[in-house]
């Protein structure tokens, strides 16, 4: 069984730019859900997709936004790119049904964002 | 909304039981209630998940009361490998929009000694 993946690893942006993270759920789940973790803090979550739909989001603005594959890959799209955005963003898949609203999500290893 | 509090960190030493609680107002009704362990610059691990009373696995143990406003964690043993940032996570939808979005507790440090 392979778990969640994400890529890349590390990444270098500049103020204004845009950035595309990309994650691989694990198999068997087909929602997935992408968190931002500022540096010392925890998780706050961002949105999660599930049939390749957004259906929930947290506060975050439109320029963050997502897409999600009919394969259950998923990319996360950051626009405007601000210091602030300087981050681990991680990406959890999970299966509905299997517990709770929308299941037990299991983690990737995350990438991290450096805004320059 | 809900909102979740941790204690912000917690010492222990090696062989000890440590408790550490979760504090959640306001959680969806058909959620369960999710811990987590975090090392540095990971991905959090997946530890132990629950809905209401007792559960225990080969790691841990939940414990949840009936009117789940709060849940805690029960590491029995800890080793200095234990030491790491402990997270609940549970979920909450909007009774405005009806969308679902999931909130992690504020997180507790733990730190163990030898």
């Amino acid at each position: 069984e392979t778990g969640v993946t994400q890529s890349p690893t590390h990444l270098i942006k500049t103020r204004g730019q845009q950035v595309t993270l990309r994650c691989s759920s694990q198999s068997g789940h087909n929602t997935v859900s992408w968190y931002q973790q500022a540096l010392g803090q925890g998780p706050q979550f961002i949105f999660q997709y599930y049939r390749e739909e957004e259906n929930g989001r947290g506060n975050f603005p439109p320029r963050f936004s997502g897409l999600q594959f009919p394969n259950y890959s998923s990319e996360l799209n950051v626009n405007a790119l601000e210091l602030d955005d300087s981050a681990l963003y991680l990406c959890a898949s999970s299966s509905p049904g299997t517990s709770g609203e929308w299941g037990t999500q299991y983690f990737g290893p995350g990438t991290r964002l450096t805004v320059l | 909304l809900a909102k979740t509090t941790q204690p912000i960190s917690m010492d222990s030493y090696e062989g000890q039981e440590v408790n550490i609680t979760c504090s959640h107002n306001n959680i969806a009704t058909n959620d369960y209630i999710t811990w987590y362990q975090q090392f540095p610059s990971q991905g959090p691990r997946f530890i132990i998940q629950g809905y209401k009373t007792k559960v225990t696995n080969e790691v841990a143990s939940l414990f949840i009361p009936a009117d789940r406003k709060s849940s805690t964690l029960s590491l029995p043993r800890v080793s200095l490998s234990d030491t790491a940032v402990y997270y609940c996570l549970v979920g909450d939808i909007s009774t405005t929009s009806g969308t679902y979005k999931y909130i992690f507790g504020t997180g507790t440090r733990l730190k163990v000694l030898a």
